[in-house]
C-alpha cells in the first residue's frame, strides 16, 4: 500500500508555543488529505480536511485560527498548532487520499503532542 | 457526533477464541472499513467492504455488512495475544470522501 509519513512523531512544547506537524504522502500524490485528533483511550476525531490550493474545509468545533492547515504541495499537509496549551495534548493523525475506486485513505503513523 | 458506535466497547477472551465486534452506524455510506490500532501507534487497515457488498473474508477475519440495519460486524477467528488491540470501524458518507470513525472496541486477548 501507498506510504503516509508524518514528521515529529512526537514532540514536547512549552504551554504558549506553536508546533507544526507535517504530514507527507512518500509515494503518490494527494490532492486531499485529512487531519484527526485522538484523546487517550478514544477514537479518532476528524478536526479539518485539507485541500491542496484552497482553504482547508474545518470540522463544527475546531477552531480553525488555532489549528492552521497548509497544503501547499500534492505531497504535503502541515498542521500547527498555535500557542499551544495543556488540553491540547494529543496523538494527530493524518491521512491521504489516493483516489480510485473506493476512495482509499492511507494513514500516517500519528504525532504524540504533548504540551506542558 | 461520531457516525459509528461499537459494541462491545471492551472485550477480553483466551487464545483460541473467537472475537465478534459491531460497529453501527447512521447515514448511508460509500463503503466501511475496520482498522486495528496497538496501544499510542499508528492504523493498520484491515479490511473494506462495500456498499453493496455483505461478506468478506481476509485470513482469520471476517466482516459483514448489513446496509439495511446499518450495521456491521468484525470476527477474528482463532484469536491470538497478538490481536490484542483496538479495533475501530469507520465510514465514508455517501458523496464525500470523509471517513467518521467508531467508538472503537478494545480487544485483550489471554495467553
Amino acid at each position: 500500500g501507498a506510504v503516509v509519513s508524518q514528521h515529529p512523531s512526537w514532540v514536547i512544547c512549552k504551554s504558549g508555543t506553536s508546533v507544526k506537524i507535517e504530514c507527507r504522502s512518500l509515494d503518490f500524490q494527494a490532492t486531499t488529505m485529512f487531519w484527526y485528533r485522538q484523546f487517550p483511550k478514544q477514537s479518532l476525531m476528524l478536526m479539518a480536511t485539507s485541500n491542496e490550493g484552497s482553504k482547508a474545509t474545518y470540522e463544527q468545533g475546531v477552531e480553525k485560527d488555532k489549528f492552521l492547515i497548509n497544503h501547499a504541495s500534492l505531497t504535503l499537509s502541515t498542521l500547527t498548532v498555535t500557542s499551544a496549551h495543556p488540553e491540547d495534548s494529543s496523538f494527530y493523525i493524518c491521512s491521504a487520499l489516493a483516489g480510485g475506486p473506493n476512495n482509499e485513505q492511507f494513514f500516517g503513523p500519528g504525532t504524540r503532542l504533548t504540551v506542558l | 457526533s461520531q457516525q459509528g458506535e461499537e459494541d462491545p466497547q471492551a472485550l477480553s477472551i483466551q487464545e483460541g477464541e473467537n472475537a465478534t465486534m459491531n460497529c453501527s452506524y447512521k447515514t448511508s455510506i460509500n463503503n466501511l472499513q475496520w482498522y486495528r490500532q496497538n496501544s499510542g501507534r499508528g492504523l493498520v487497515h484491515l479490511i473494506l467492504i462495500r456498499s453493496n457488498e455483505r461478506e468478506k473474508h481476509s485470513g482469520r477475519l471476517r466482516v459483514t455488512l448489513d446496509t439495511s440495519k446499518k450495521s456491521s460486524s468484525l470476527l477474528i477467528t482463532a484469536s491470538r495475544a497478538a490481536d490484542t488491540a483496538s479495533y475501530f470501524c469507520a465510514t465514508a458518507l455517501s458523496g464525500t470522501y470523509k471517513y467518521i470513525f467508531g467508538t472503537g472496541t478494545r480487544l485483550k486477548v489471554l495467553a
